[in-house]
């Protein structure tokens, strides 16, 4: 069964800090790892990752994946409280299907 | 605003009861994928159409169906509703279906009393 397995499932930090988001993943077929942001409603995109080692970068986002150890970390710098949110991995499969993980719900204090 | 349309925004009914939801993807987009959000499930994928016809399913309940029309606006419908079908229903749109990013509607907020 495809998985994808984030971590930690939440995290509470102050602001200015660095965070860095976990996603793993065992999957049949992958052809890319996505990003997005969930605040109050509609998850919005943040990166699309389809290959090893190269950094995405947008602002104090980036976000890098490593295809032979099956895994992507998101990174937030100088943290501001509007980066509250669930952070969602997903994997888009050939096949059409794209499998989401659970989401690390992040909090920053002001 | 991600240019995805969901209507209703809440909607509550009875267990035993059927609904329907409706999505209007983004202009020139052809895919439209709905999703179930619960808080012990995460996002779950539930079905994919690509101009008019059905592309993936994934775990859809035989209760739910789905179905996208020529203008390219989809429906989802729930029938003989549980309590445990309540959650948050999102429809996504993407241009071709295949490989890119998905943008989101705000979703439909179901509860079954």
């Amino acid at each position: 069964e495809d998985k994808v397995v984030q971590s930690p499932l939440s995290l509470v930090v102050h602001e200015g800090d660095t965070v860095t988001l976990n996603c793993s993943y065992e999957v049949t077929n992958f052809r890319s790892l996505l990003w997005y942001k969930q605040e109050k409603k509609a998850p919005t995109f943040l990166f699309m990752l389809t290959s090893s080692g190269i950094e995405k970068k947008s602002g104090r986002l980036s976000s890098i994946l490593d295809k032979k150890e099956l895994f992507s970390i998101l990174n937030i710098t100088a943290t501001q409280t509007g980066d509250s949110a669930i952070y969602l991995c997903a994997v888009d499969l050939y096949g059409n299907k794209l499998v989401f993980g659970a989401g690390t719900i992040l909090r920053v204090k002001s | 605003d991600s240019g995805v349309t969901q209507t209703p925004k809440h909607l509550i009914t009875a267990t035993g009861q059927r609904v329907t939801l409706r999505c209007s993807p983004r202009s020139g987009d052809l895919s439209v994928y709905w999703y179930q959000q619960s808080l012990d499930q995460g996002l779950q994928f539930l079905i994919q159409y690509y101009n008019g016809e059905e592309r993936a399913k994934g775990n859809i309940l035989e209760r739910f169906s789905a179905q996208q029309f020529p203008d390219l606006h989809s429906e989802l419908n729930l029938s003989s509703l549980e309590l445990g079908d309540s959650a948050l229903y999102f429809c996504a749109s993407s241009v071709s279906g295949g490989g890119e990013k998905l943008f989101f509607g705000s979703g439909t907020q179901l509860s079954v009393l």
